[in-house]
C-alpha cells in the first residue's frame, strides 16, 4: 500500500523557518518525481514545487510564490522528501501535502505525469 | 497557464447528471487531470490525460476535451460524489490548478 506521511508542521512567527518531512513507503520512491501541494484555509489547491528523480538530476521546480524562499530536497536512501521553508509569511499558512508525482521521465516527457498519491497533510500556521 | 473552472458552485440531487468545465488560458493538449476532494481529506486523482479514468474510479465519471476546453461529467450522482473538484494542468511549469467546483446536495 502506498503511504505518504508528512511531519514537521506547526506554529511559526512571520520571518521564521520550518522544515517539513515526508516519509514514503509502498512504492519505489527513487523512481518518482515528488511534489508538494498546499491548501490555505478555505481555499483551493496550490502547487508548491517538485523534486525530480536521480535520473533527471534531482532538479527542482517551484511556484513563483515560494521561489527563493522554499527548497525541496530528497533522500532516496531514506525514502524521504523535504521542504525547507524560510522567510515565512502569513500567506504561507496552509495544509501542506506531499504527493507522488510523475515516473518514467526522460528528456522532459514522462510515462505518467499526475499526482496519484497524497499524504494526509501537515498544517503550517504563520502567525505572531 | 490559468485554469478557470465553472461553475464555482453546483447544487444537484442524487441521480442527476452534472458537468463541470475547465478552460485553460492557452492550449495544453490533453495534459489535464481532475481531482476530487472531500472535506478534511486529501485530494484524489480521478482522471488523467483529460479522459482516462484512474484505477478504482467508478465509470459514472468521465472526462473529455483537449486544447483549452475540458469537461468532467458525473452521471447518476451518488451521495459520495458530493465534494469539491479541481482540474490541474501538467503541460508546463508552474503546474496549476483550477479554483475548484464545489458540488453540493440540493
Amino acid at each position: 500500500e502506498v503511504q505518504l506521511v508528512e511531519s514537521g508542521g506547526g506554529l511559526v512567527q512571520p520571518g521564521g523557518s520550518l522544515r517539513l518531512s515526508c516519509s514514503a513507503s509502498g512504492f519505489t520512491f527513487s523512481d518518482h518525481y515528488m511534489d508538494w501541494v498546499r491548501q490555505a484555509p478555505g481555499k483551493g489547491l496550490e502547487w508548491v514545487g517538485r523534486s525530480r528523480d536521480k535520473v533527471n538530476g534531482y532538479t527542482t521546480e517551484y511556484a513563483a510564490s515560494v521561489k527563493g524562499r522554499f527548497t525541496i530536497s530528497r533522500d532516496d536512501s531514506k525514502n524521504s522528501l523535504y521542504l525547507q521553508m524560510n522567510s515565512l509569511n502569513t500567506e504561507d499558512t496552509a495544509v501542506y501535502y506531499c504527493t507522488r508525482g510523475p515516473f518514467g521521465c526522460s528528456r522532459g516527457r514522462c510515462s505518467f505525469s499526475y499526482l496519484d498519491a497524497w499524504g494526509k497533510g501537515t498544517t503550517v500556521t504563520v502567525s505572531s | 497557464i490559468q485554469l478557470t473552472q465553472s461553475p464555482p458552485f453546483l447544487s444537484a440531487s442524487v441521480g442527476d447528471r452534472v458537468t463541470i468545465t475547465c478552460r485553460a488560458s492557452q492550449g495544453i493538449y490533453s495534459n489535464l487531470g481532475w481531482y476530487q476532494q472531500k472535506p478534511g481529506k486529501a485530494p484524489e486523482l480521478l482522471i488523467y490525460v483529460a479522459s482516462t479514468l484512474q484505477s478504482g474510479v467508478p465509470s459514472r465519471f468521465s472526462g473529455s476535451g483537449s486544447g483549452t476546453d475540458f469537461t468532467l461529467t458525473i452521471n447518476n450522482l451518488q451521495p459520495e460524489d458530493f465534494a469539491t473538484y479541481y482540474c490541474q494542468q501538467v503541460n508546463s511549469y508552474p503546474i496549476t490548478f483550477g479554483q475548484g467546483t464545489r458540488l453540493e446536495i440540493k
